[in-house]
Parts: structure tokens; sequence; C-alpha cells
């Protein structure tokens, strides 16, 4: 399987929250990334959470670590139409020199 | 500063054709990283420099693709031939040592490779 899954579609209504689940196999991982890709351009970092915290906020991001049971999820609260775009999960690791492994993505579409 | 730059934004080539792709990653920054993104393999990493050096390849497809990094401001991919089954959006990102969560990988805009 892969190193970090994640569901690839996500829709939500205007002014709802949503969450995007991830869960990743490599138990070593220290740093857990939230990137955001809008139609057309690159990825950029939205957050990310060190492996010895559970959760941390950010205006209306939180994102939540299991570490247990390898899972991280990102909640967009009041969703807007302009966080339609592609989420990618990613870790890193020491041993990996913190080179981040993406997931494939999920792409919210957020709907009137 | 202006972020990191690519070239072609889009290219449209024939099969067998050679594409060169080229990217000026941010000044500073001493990680250099070419990805590939399509719709059935997601985003992969074919190859990544430190200080002008590959330091892992083995995301690099095949022996037609090849990435070089002659000094620190300028990278180039090139596919030689190419194929159809290459069209793919390339993204070139640049980092600072370490790659820590300070250290954020930076992405440029991609290039759009379509190989008919």
């Amino acid at each position: 399987g892969e190193d970090v899954e994640q569901s690839l579609f996500l829709s939500v209504r205007e002014g709802d929250s949503s969450v995007i689940n991830c869960t990743y196999t490599d138990s070593s991982s220290t740093y857990l990334y939230w990137y955001k890709q809008e139609p057309g351009a690159g990825l950029q970092l939205l957050t990310y959470i060190f492996s010895n915290m559970d959760m941390k906020q950010d205006q209306r991001l939180t994102v939540l670590l299991n570490k247990k049971d390898k899972h991280l999820s990102l909640r967009i609260a009041d969703t807007q139409t302009g966080d339609s775009a592609i989420y990618f999960c990613a870790e890193s690791t020491s041993g990996g020199s913190y080179i981040p492994t993406f997931g494939r993505g999920t792409s919210l579409i957020v709907h009137p | 500063d202006a972020g990191v730059i690519q070239s072609p934004r889009h290219e449209v080539t024939e099969m067998g054709q050679e594409v060169t792709l080229r990217c000026k990653p941010i000044s500073g920054h001493d990680y250099l990283f070419w990805y590939r993104q399509t719709m059935m393999r997601g985003l992969e990493l074919l190859i990544y420099f430190n200080n002008n050096v590959p330091i892992d390849d083995s995301g690099m497809p095949e022996d037609r693709f090849s990435a070089k990094m002659p000094n620190a401001s300028f990278s180039t991919l090139k596919i030689q031939p190419s194929e159809p089954r290459d069209s793919a959006v390339y993204f070139c990102a640049s980092s600072l040592p370490g790659t820590g969560p300070g250290n954020t990988i930076y992405f440029g805009e991609g290039s759009w490779l379509t190989v008919v």
C-alpha cells in the first residue's frame, strides 16, 4: 500500500465544516503537513504539526493527529468556495532527510 | 523573491521529440526537487539535488529522463524521446537545508506537458 493515503474527493456545502482525513504508515514520522493546490498552481504549505502534538489550530484550520492510529485530519471551519482545491497530506522523518512523502491529494469541492 | 520559476508553462510536443523543462529555484535554497503529477499516480518525486548534486534519482521513471543542475540557480529536466505517457504536470520545488517544518518546500507553478 501507499505510505500516505487519502480519499480522493470531498464535497461540502458552503458554510459547513470540511474534514479531510489522511493515514500514514511510518511510525517514526516526525513532521506532518497539509499542502494546498489551487487550480493551475503549485502546492503551498498550509500548515504542519510536529509528531509530539495532538492538535494545532490556526484560524479556520484545525489539525488533529492521532499518532497511535497514524491518522491525521484537517478541519476547515465555515468552508468557502475559495477553499476549493486539492489538499495534500505529507509526512517526513529524519531517516528520510525530512523529504516529505505526499499522499495523492483530496479534491475538495465546495458548492453553494 | 519571485518564487520558483519554471518554463515553459505549457508545452505540446509530438511523440519522439526531446523535451526540456527548466527551473530557477529561490535564491539561497540548497535543495531542488522535480515532481511529476498525474491523475493516475498522484504526485511523484522524480529526483532531488542538494547543493547542485543529485542525491536521489530513484523516482526517475526510465533512462529517457535525465536531470541536471549545473549551478545553484538553474536546473533542467529532459525527456528524450518523449512518449504520450509522459504527459503530466512537472513541478520544480526548492527549500532551505534540513527541510524541517521551518524550511518549507516551495513549488513552482508547474510545466504542463502534453505529448501527442
